[in-house]
Order: C-alpha cells, then sequence, then structure tokens
C-alpha cells in the first residue's frame, strides 16, 4: 500500500469549511483513497472513499487530483463535534481487508 | 442495530500474564480485523479473520494469535505480556467484497 502525508495538526473555526490536505505520490493505478476519523477514545469511523472521481456523502466531499497524487477531505459546515484524528488512507479495493494508518492529522474546531 | 462491541472495556494486567479479548461483529458481517493503537500512534493491523479462517496477518510476535467463531465473533488472545503490549485494542467488522470497516470502541490493556 502507498505511503501518505498529512500535517500533523490543523484548526477550523465552527461553521467553516474544513479541508484536509493528504499527499499520496507513490499511489499505483488500482489503489483507492479512504478516509476515517476517530474521536477520542473511540473506535476509527469511515468517512469516505474514492479512486479518482471525485466523491461526495452526507459526511464529507472527497477531491482527488487529476494524476491522483494527492486528495482534500473537505468537511463542508465544521462543527465542534468534527474535532478529531483524521485518518487518509491508501490501499488497493481487493484482498486482506488491513487498514495501514499513518499518524494523521488532528483536526480542532473551535468556536 | 448494534455495532460492533467489545470486551471488556478495560483490563489490568501484569508482565507474564495471557489475556483474552473478545468482539462481537455486526450481523451479518463475517469478517473480523484486530489493530492495536498504542498511545499517540494510528492504529496497527495484527489479524483478519473470514469464515474462520486466518485472511491476513501484521508483524506482531507468535505471542498475539486469534480465532474466528462459527457465529463470526472472535477473540485475540495475547500471551506473556510485555509492558509494550500495553494499547487500545480495536475489533472491526465488514462484510467481504465490500471496505468500509465499521470499528468497536476498544478495550482499553494495562500491563503493569
Amino acid at each position: 500500500d502507498a505511503k501518505t502525508t498529512q500535517p500533523p495538526s490543523m484548526d477550523c473555526a465552527e461553521g467553516r469549511a474544513a479541508n484536509l490536505p493528504c499527499n499520496h505520490s507513490t499511489i499505483s493505478g488500482n489503489e483507492y483513497v479512504y478516509w476515517y476519523r476517530q474521536i477520542h477514545s473511540q473506535g476509527p469511523q469511515y468517512i469516505i472513499h474514492g479512486l479518482k472521481n471525485n466523491e461526495t456523502n452526507e459526511m464529507a466531499s472527497l477531491i482527488i487530483t487529476e494524476d491522483r497524487k494527492s486528495s482534500t477531505l473537505i468537511l463542508p459546515h465544521a462543527t465542534l463535534r468534527d474535532t478529531a484524528v483524521y485518518y487518509c488512507i491508501v490501499r488497493v479495493d481487493q484482498g486482506a481487508q488491513k487498514l495501514v494508518f499513518g499518524q494523521g492529522t488532528r483536526l480542532t474546531i473551535n468556536p | 442495530d448494534a455495532g460492533v462491541t467489545q470486551s471488556p472495556t478495560h483490563l489490568i494486567k501484569t508482565r507474564g500474564q495471557h489475556v483474552t479479548l473478545r468482539c462481537s461483529p455486526i450481523s451479518g458481517h463475517k469478517s473480523v480485523s484486530w489493530y492495536q493503537q498504542v498511545l499517540g500512534q494510528g492504529p496497527q493491523f495484527i489479524f483478519q479473520y473470514y469464515e474462520k479462517e486466518e485472511r491476513g496477518r501484521g508483524n506482531f510476535p507468535d505471542r498475539f494469535s486469534a480465532r474466528q467463531f462459527p457465529n463470526y465473533s472472535s477473540e485475540l488472545n495475547v500471551n506473556a505480556l510485555l509492558l509494550g503490549d500495553s494499547a487500545l485494542y480495536l475489533c472491526a467488522s465488514n462484510l467481504q467484497g465490500y471496505n468500509e470497516q465499521f470499528f468497536g470502541p476498544g478495550t482499553r490493556l494495562t500491563v503493569l
């Protein structure tokens, strides 16, 4: 699985859009980009995933660059409950189900 | 519907002891994975089981073992506990063929 690079921490004001970047320059053609988040003392929670097209669900939007070497997770209207560690993971969508977590980005939403 | 459940929630052991952690997947999920999360780090993959067979193993010593039962629940066993085994142990389940994993709340293990 390709390696990902994320900023260790970010701040965002409540009500504003939170944009979390992720670099995955060694991603291969059959690897998907997954995002999970972990709120303090809870298990990780799946947010969204995509291959090359932009994706949107009720939680967030995922923007993947055309060359697929980076992506951005967008929380459109951040709330205090979005304060968490956000993990960007790149993996093939088959075979063993293991997720390779990095250090993630600690996102703090400020009132 | 109940999510992934794990027991116990907290556990304190001493070095050299063994421990058994339990996980019940979401109803209908046949795949269970185990992760270890040391304080300040992301979760690290330990095992994956599907239909009672081991399908993946992470870079953990043989002191770590697991099994899956006919009802798809799972146990993680750790023998000869070391101080470094202190961590949050997470269980996740998913439907085979679908890659969204659902995590339980974890078991916090402290080894003294």
